[in-house]
C-alpha cells in the first residue's frame, strides 16, 4: 500500500517570504502522479499542483513549484512570493494510474501553512 | 452546476441516530468519490462510484456506512447508527474520466462536517 509522510505539522512565514513544504511516500509503483492541495478554512479541497512521475522536468504554477526527486521519492512544494491568500492546510497526495478502478488518493497528513503580515 | 456541492455544510447528530449527507457532482462528471477527513488528518478514501456502479467500497469503515448513485449524478452517503468515532468532514469529489482514462484532476465540494454528540 501506498503511503504518503508530510513531517512538517506547522509552518509560518513572512509574506513576500519563500516557503518550502516537505512530503514523501513510498511506492513499488513506477508510473504514478503526485499532487498538492490546499485547503482554506472553507474546507474545499483546491489543487495546487501535479506531477507525473515518467516526467523528468519538474511541474510549475506561476508561483508553485516542485522539487520532485523520484529515487528518493520525495515531493516538495515551493511557495514563492507568498501572499496572505496562501494561508491554509496542505496536502500531499499519490495517485497510481488504474485502468480498472478507483484512481483514489493517498493523502498524507497535512501541513498547517501561516503566512504573516 | 458551477462546481461540487455537498450539503448541509453542518450536521450535528445524537448517537445512534441515521444521516444522509447529500454531494452534486459537476455536470457531466462519471466518476464521484467519497473521503472522510477526521480532525487535524488528511482525507481517507471511502467509496468510488463511475456513474450509477459503486465500483470500489473498500474504504467503508462498517456496514453502518452506505453510500448510493442511483441514477448516475447526485450521491447520497448514508451513516446509520452513528457514533461519535463517526464525527468528521465527509467530503465529495468528482472527475470527469471514467476507466480507462487518467483522472488527473478531482474536484472536491466543500464537505460535510458531521458532528455525533
Amino acid at each position: 500500500a501506498q503511503t504518503v509522510t508530510q513531517s512538517q505539522p506547522e509552518m509560518s512565514v513572512q509574506e513576500a517570504e519563500t516557503v518550502t513544504l516537505s512530503c514523501t511516500y513510498d511506492t513499488s509503483e513506477n508510473n504514478y502522479y503526485l499532487f498538492w492541495y490546499k485547503q482554506p478554512p472553507s474546507r474545499q479541497m483546491i489543487l495546487v499542483i501535479r506531477q507525473e512521475a515518467y516526467k523528468q522536468q519538474n511541474a510549475t504554477e506561476n508561483r508553485f513549484s516542485v522539487n520532485f526527486q523520484k529515487a528518493a521519492k520525495s515531493f516538495s512544494l515551493k511557495i514563492s512570493d507568498s501572499q496572505l491568500g496562501d494561508t491554509a492546510m496542505y496536502f500531499c497526495a499519490f495517485m497510481k494510474p488504474i485502468i480498472q478502478g478507483a484512481q483514489k488518493l493517498v493523502f498524507g497528513q497535512g501541513t498547517r501553512l501561516t503566512i504573516n503580515p | 452546476g458551477a462546481g461540487v456541492s455537498q450539503s448541509p455544510r453542518y450536521k450535528v447528530a445524537k448517537r445512534g441516530q441515521d444521516v444522509a449527507l447529500r454531494c452534486d457532482p459537476i455536470s457531466g462528471h462519471v466518476s464521484l468519490f467519497w473521503y472522510q477527513q477526521a480532525l487535524g488528518q488528511g482525507p481517507e478514501f471511502l467509496t468510488y462510484f463511475q456513474n450509477e456502479a459503486q465500483l470500489d467500497k473498500s474504504g467503508l469503515p462498517s456496514d453502518r456506512f452506505f453510500a448510493e448513485r442511483p441514477e448516475g449524478s447526485v450521491s447520497t452517503l448514508k451513516i446509520q447508527r452513528t457514533q461519535q468515532e463517526d464525527s468528521a468532514v465527509y467530503l465529495c469529489a468528482s472527475s470527469l474520466a471514467g476507466f480507462g482514462r487518467m483522472n488527473t484532476e478531482a474536484f472536491f465540494g466543500q464537505g460535510t462536517r458531521l458532528t455525533v454528540v
